[in-house]
């Protein structure tokens, strides 16, 4: 089974603050994801890894920034939070490379940050 | 036009019965196509995977795939209370590495 953890479930965050949210997956898979969720609005692609330390802007890079150091880690920042930030954040992954199942994303448990 | 168009809902069908959930799409390069499940507060599990047009079965859920009018769905028979959540449909984006693109999801209410 796929497995993918997400570093805090719940956080909370002052205005300004530096946040680093963590993503680990436990299947070698090339790609990672990050998403935020907001009610109406659904999942947001923030960015995308297709490898180590390459990185592709989503639909709403700004105010974020990535870091892919090693294959299964994948880091979200939010260089200096802000209440519009408040969101469920969401990472995935998939295989990548070849195969018919290389786009199926699997998703880690997500962290809900408030910002105050 | 959004790319992924699902009725937000909710859609309530009674214990027993077949619940169908509906998608569009908007971009005919599309040729893999995903439906989650997601409970209140939780992330989205995968349920079904379908590339081929016609119908796919896993257990009580079908998928349903035509690719000439750009729409999938999901049958849920013998709906449970369990099966209670939002319903996610997904579709990659031709010519991208791996990027789908999520509906917004439909809320389904199984009633007892």
């Amino acid at each position: 089974d796929v497995k993918v953890t997400q570093s805090s479930r719940y956080l909370v965050k002052r205005t300004g603050e530096k946040v680093f949210l963590e993503c680990v997956q436990d299947m070698d898979h090339e790609n990672m994801f990050w998403y935020r969720q907001d009610p109406g609005l659904g999942l947001r692609l923030i960015y995308f890894s297709y490898d180590v330390k390459m990185k592709e802007k989503g639909d709403i890079p700004e105010g974020y920034s990535v870091s892919r150091e090693k294959k299964e880690r994948f880091s979200l920042i939010l260089e200096s939070a802000s209440t519009n930030q408040t969101s469920m954040y969401l990472c995935a992954s998939s295989p990548g490379a070849g195969g018919p199942r290389r786009e199926t994303q699997y998703f880690g448990p997500g962290t809900r940050l408030l910002v105050l | 036009q959004k790319e992924v168009e699902q009725n937000s809902g909710p859609l309530s069908v009674p214990e027993g019965a077949i619940a169908s959930l509906n998608c569009t799409y908007s971009d005919r390069g599309s040729q893999s196509f995903f439906w989650y499940r997601q409970y209140s507060g939780k992330s989205p599990e995968l349920i079904m995977s379908i590339y081929s047009n016609g119908d796919k079965e896993d257990g009580r859920f079908t998928a349903q795939l035509n690719k000439a009018s750009q729409y999938v769905s999901l049958l849920i028979r013998d709906s449970q209370p369990s099966d209670s959540a939002t319903y996610l449909c997904a579709v990659n984006k031709a010519g991208t590495a791996s990027k789908l693109t999520f509906g917004t999801g439909t809320r389904l209410q199984v009633t007892l």
